[in-house]
């Protein structure tokens, strides 16, 4: 079984700072990957970020990135120069390789504030 | 191109009535997934079609809840004798292959009086 932890029910950061969600996870897989969504209140879910468990350099999507510490098995998301519009629902996932279904974490509140 | 989309939006139906739920995928999706959140919960899933067969239902929670996907293409999850448990957002996501990037819609947001 798998299972991921988010230990942040929210987080507030001001505008144009960066800011980091915590994931943890929890697998007896050699193979997975890590999913980062996010879930603005009109509630669908958005794709932000992978990161494969043999990739040996950290993912990166514009200004999203992911810090993925396979020995402490955490992957979390770093948002670099925060906008008003990234206040939303964050929700961190995990794959076994060659699986297809996402285990989710809680999810993180995130607030930018001005 | 088009994304996933779900009807209806919003759905109220009383205790002990059926429902369905529909999720059109993106074209050419060969996966599909359902998933179900509770508030303040993140989703979790309940059964992934390849194609127009159900590869694995090991979520689906007991045998009021079934899926189908005849055409491999359109997925109506349908809920039978439905319960005050059962209320929660139904979403639906599809996928290029099983172990690509999954795709969501805007859910369905099923509430059982």
């Amino acid at each position: 079984a798998q299972k991921i932890t988010q230990t942040q029910p929210g987080m507030f950061v001001q505008e144009k700072e960066a800011v980091t969600l915590d994931c943890t996870y929890d697998t007896s897989d050699p193979s997975y990957g890590l999913f980062w969504y996010k879930q603005p209140s009109s509630g669908e879910m958005i794709f932000l970020i992978y990161q494969g468990s043999y990739d040996q350099q950290n993912a990166t999507e514009g200004r999203y990135s992911l810090n993925f510490q396979k020995a402490r098995k955490s992957a979390n998301l770093v948002i670099s120069a925060s906008q008003l519009g990234d206040s939303a629902m964050y929700f961190c996932a995990i794959r076994r390789g060659g699986g297809n279904k996402l285990t989710f974490g809680t999810g993180t509140q995130l607030k930018v504030e001005l | 191109g088009a994304g996933v989309s779900q009807t209806p939006s919003n759905k109220v139906t009383e205790k002990g009535k059926y429902v369905e739920l529909r999720c059109d995928p993106i074209s050419g999706h060969t996966a599909l997934y359902w998933y179900r959140q509770s508030l303040g919960q993140g989703p979790e899933f309940l059964i992934y079609f390849q194609g127009t067969g159900a590869a694995d239902d090991s979520g689906l929670p007991n045998d009021r809840f079934f899926a189908v996907r005849p055409e491999g293409s359109v997925s109506t999850l349908k809920i039978q004798r439905t319960e005050r448990g059962d209320s929660a957002v139904y979403l639906c996501a599809s996928g290029r292959t099983s172990t690509g990037e999954q795709y969501f819609g805007p859910g369905t947001r099923l509430t059982v009086t």
